[in-house]
């Protein structure tokens, strides 16, 4: 069965300083691999997808996130940060287990921004 | 994106009473809906699947007769909780499936508190 896992379970960085979120993923089809971001008491907003075509993503926000097949990680990325950009962040891997459109979530990730 | 509103945003129950969710898809028609619930600080848990004219279908160890729910109509899914207890008290998020594999789309989210 497939499988998502995120390395840090809290990140924090400077304001201004590179963000890199760990993704992980275990799937034995070609995986669709998304990364999702959530305020508090909020739902979860897309930032961005990979669905097999370019392995380097971008997103909103001036994220983006690079599919690397032989380390099977999906790691997301800005290259400076925002306060706003504050929040817990999932990554989440397609269902292989036939078309049900389900997907599987990591643990999350919470992003610290300092000032 | 889609638009996925949730109903109420917040709901304080006594125990033993059932509490009714709704889930809507403002923009766009969703054959296919996703129920998830989610503990402070961890990540989304898939109840269950809400297809449009069928009966749901559960994830293993959701009690389908405690958590109901129907999909009457393309824009329109409900989660009954039934008889609840202060243990079902949760953050509770609805998705509906785009047109796109694996594409979902979220609402804002409900907490529930079972007093």
């Amino acid at each position: 069965a497939q499988s998502v896992t995120q390395l840090g379970s809290h990140v924090s960085v400077s304001e201004g300083a590179l963000v890199l979120l760990r993704c992980n993923y275990s799937s034995s089809v070609p995986p669709y691999l998304f990364w999702y971001v959530q305020y508090p008491n909020q739902g979860l907003q897309l930032l961005l997808k990979y669905t097999s075509a370019a392995t380097l993503v971008k997103g909103i926000n001036g994220f983006e996130a690079e599919f690397k097949k032989s380390e099977t990680s999906f790691h997301l990325t800005k290259p400076s940060a925002h306060m706003s950009d504050a929040a817990e962040y999932f990554c989440a891997v397609s269902d292989e287990t036939g078309n049900t459109g389900k997907l599987i979530f990591g643990q999350g990730t919470t992003l610290q921004v300092k000032p | 994106g889609a638009v996925v509103s949730q109903h109420p945003s917040w709901v304080i129950c006594k125990s033993g009473t059932s509490v009714k969710i709704e889930c809507r898809s403002l923009d766009f028609q969703a054959t296919t809906m996703f129920w998830y619930r989610q503990f402070p600080k961890q990540s989304l848990m898939l109840m269950a699947t809400s297809n449009e004219g069928s009966k749901a279908t559960y994830e293993q160890g959701v009690e389908k007769d405690k958590f109901l729910i129907n999909h009457a109509s393309l824009t329109l899914s409900t989660l009954t909780v039934t008889s609840a207890h202060p243990e079902d008290s949760s953050f509770y998020i609805c998705s509906s499936q785009g047109p796109s594999a694996y594409e979902q789309y979220f609402g804002p989210g409900t907490r529930l508190t079972v007093t």
